[in-house]
């Protein structure tokens, strides 16, 4: 199993521009999330979904927008990238849905630069 | 208030030492306290996890200390070894929402 996939690994973005930072799982897993890791701040969750065709806001959802059409694709948009964006983001997926959710299975991760 | 503070920031321990990473939470509805172990260039991956049941959970060298009427939790590394040098994050979640640590960067000199 590949389990948590995520792609671009790396991306460079100016200013303004719009991007779909891609992730998928092949776990069969309900949820599935986004987190942000910056120094010194651990990880902040984005957005998350506990099932196809439901989704909702994490700690600091501002500027992205998910959508979650089939249980293993859980795409994250950035809709005008700005420079606070600059981040290392992952994508994590769970069997579990809430509350538990007792194991997140966590991709490699895409670090994004906005110039 | 869902915040968790994490210290040490950083953390330099000789091999065969033991590493001690403290976390503290605010809100006494957190129901489950794992930690994350991230090596560079990975994603975390859960290292050990307990509920506020237990006082203690031991699994190999790593072990979580958890004080209930403190609001505390700590990691406990045993004989620590070059291959646990790596950034652990401890978290505390409700309603299946992780909140995350700051993170603590250990060090493990030969």
């Amino acid at each position: 199993n590949a389990g948590v996939t995520q792609t671009p690994k790396f991306q460079v973005l100016k200013t303004g521009q719009s991007m779909t930072l891609q992730c998928a799982q092949d776990m069969n897993h309900e949820y599935m999330s986004w987190y942000r890791q910056d120094p010194g701040m651990g990880l902040r969750l984005i957005h998350y979904s506990v099932g196809a065709g439901i989704t909702d806001q994490g700690e600091v959802p501002n500027g992205y927008n998910v959508s979650r059409s089939t249980t293993e694709d859980f795409p994250l948009r950035l809709l005008s990238a700005a420079p606070s964006q600059t981040s290392v983001y992952f994508c994590a997926s769970s069997y579990d849905r809430a509350p538990t959710n007792e194991k997140l299975f966590f991709g490699s991760g895409t670090q994004l630069s906005v110039l | 208030q869902q915040q968790v503070k994490q210290s040490p920031q950083s953390l330099i321990v000789q091999k065969g030492g033991i590493s001690i990473i403290n976390c503290a939470y605010e809100n006494t509805a957190f129901d489950y306290f794992p930690w994350y172990q991230q090596f560079p260039g990975k994603g975390p991956a859960l290292l050990i996890a307990i509920r506020p049941d237990v006082s203690e959970k031991k699994e190999g060298r790593f072990t979580i200390s958890f004080n209930k009427s403190a609001k505390q939790f700590s990691l406990h590394i045993m004989d620590s070894q070059p291959g646990d040098s790596a950034t652990y994050f401890c978290a505390a979640s409700i309603y299946g929402k992780l909140t995350f640590g700051q993170g603590t960067i250990l060090t493990v000199h030969p």
